[in-house]
């Protein structure tokens, strides 16, 4: 069965540090997106991207994150000028579809902020 | 703002039992879908119910949707030691691409 891939699966940066994680969605898949998950919390949406460009995003997702889909298999969440509380699991997921479409998530990034 | 939010938090039960999960929003909704996660590990989609259903099943699981009390519930029956896991609720909705997760019930099943 295909699946979302995402690389590394840890990532130690030292603040201020910019941090690219990467992902591969599935093959067929039209939409992306980015979640975050902070130790023992909720997972929060990130952004959502389609059609080359950012869809939908929260308020989260601020002048210090953006994405990029340079190929047409990898799609990148870059994190600029790291701070310590963007230590987290960082998932990506992919869907063929909008509304009613599940979402198939990676394995995730733990990235630690030092 | 939209949030799907579950009870109980922690659940423990014996292999063989059934778990009952519920979940509350606050928005109208598309869809609700309901989602499993493994100690270290992503999410992975159990089932997707449609704001126009109120009920649905899949292997030995059970969603019920009320769209008039905003609130959704996840039975698994026969409980293995393998279900042990976070469940979470997530929402969409109509023309939005973002997905609201839950806080999550922690769920043990004893052997």
């Amino acid at each position: 069965e295909p699946e979302v891939t995402q690389t590394p699966s840890h990532q130690v940066t030292q603040m201020g540090q910019e941090v690219i994680l990467r992902c591969v969605p599935i093959s067929n898949h039209l939409y992306f997106y980015w979640y975050r998950q902070i130790l023992g919390q909720k997972v929060e949406f990130l952004v959502s991207f389609y059609n080359n460009e950012i869809s939908e995003k929260s308020e989260i997702f601020d002048d210090q994150f953006s994405v990029e889909r340079p190929d047409g298999s990898n799609f990148t969440l870059k994190i600029r000028s790291t701070k310590l509380e963007d230590s987290a699991m960082y998932f990506c997921a992919s869907s063929d579809g909008v509304s009613n479409q599940p979402q198939h998530f990676g394995d995730g990034t733990r990235l630690s902020i030092l | 703002s939209q949030q799907g939010e579950e009870d109980p938090q922690a659940l423990s039960i014996q292999e063989g039992e059934n778990a009952t999960m519920n979940c509350s929003y606050k928005t109208s909704i598309n869809n609700l879908q309901w989602y499993r996660q493994n100690s270290g590990r992503g999410l992975v989609h159990l089932i997707l119910i449609r704001s126009n259903k109120r009920e649905k099943h899949s292997g030995r699981l059970r969603v019920t949707l009320d769209t008039s009390k905003k609130s959704s519930s996840l039975l698994i029956t026969a409980s293995r030691a393998a279900d042990t896991a976070s469940y979470f609720c997530a929402t969409a909705w109509t023309g939005g691409f973002k997905t609201i997760f839950g806080a999550g019930t922690r769920l043990f099943v004893k052997a």
